[in-house]
């Protein structure tokens, strides 16, 4: 079965411009997580969706955004970018809850902010 | 401040050597999972413990979950180049929420 697939790989934007990161989970799976992980700091929870509703989200601030599809696909949007949201973008699926199964990860997006 | 703290830091051993890794929070989680992240990939599980004092093996790889559930162990035995990677811990706090929160990692570099 294909993977969790995050798209671009790559994305460079200049501070004060919006980007937008995609994610395509496992089939099946309605949950989708976001996860920043900047370097030194490890994986900081963003924002959690599950069957099109936000469920819970991280101590991110409102520039901070996202949404989840009806085909549980998911965008993250991040607004007037700063130098310091410079990091990998991990997208998470799960079958249920994760308690027991855990995350399946997608390789992330990388956004470099100039 | 983490909630999950992970030791040491970096660890750099040579093949065929044994090392522990560890997770340890003043925390109480219901479930404790420990994934491997390569460079340039997300981050893959290798293991769920949900329960205080289990012991899980998966190979090479030995983990212990804390009987008050608060920090959690990896063993491996025998080293090997592949097992070379950042080891994480994530922890779930309770069933409500539904995130887990990871440690910064452990960045295993095995020598040939």
């Amino acid at each position: 079965e294909a993977g969790v697939t995050q798209s671009p790989t790559h994305l460079i934007k200049t501070r004060g411009q919006q980007a937008t990161l995609r994610c395509s989970p496992i089939s099946g799976h309605t949950s989708v997580y976001w996860y920043q992980q900047a370097l030194g700091l490890g994986l900081q929870f963003l924002l959690w969706y599950d069957e099109g509703e936000e469920r819970n989200r991280g101590n991110f601030p409102p520039r901070f955004s996202g949404r989840q599809f009806p085909n549980y696909s998911s965008e993250l949007n991040v607004n007037a970018l700063e130098l310091e949201d410079s990091a990998l973008y991990l997208c998470a699926s799960s079958l249920g809850t994760g308690f027991l199964r855990g995350y399946t990860f997608g390789s992330g997006t990388r956004l470099t902010v100039v | 401040t983490q909630l999950l703290e992970q030791s040491p830091q970096f660890l750099s051993i040579q093949e065929g050597e044994n090392l522990t890794v560890y997770c340890n929070s003043s925390s109480v989680f219901s479930s404790l999972q420990w994934y491997r992240q390569e460079p340039g990939e997300g981050p893959v599980l290798l293991v769920t413990v949900v329960t205080g004092g289990e012991v899980k093996k998966l190979k090479r790889l030995t983990f212990q979950f804390g009987d008050a559930r608060k920090d959690s162990s990896l063993h491996i035995t025998a080293a090997q180049p592949g097992d070379t990677g950042l080891y994480l811990c994530a922890g779930l706090r309770d069933n409500y929420g539904q995130n887990f929160v990871f440690g910064p990692g452990t960045r295993l570099s095995v020598l040939p």
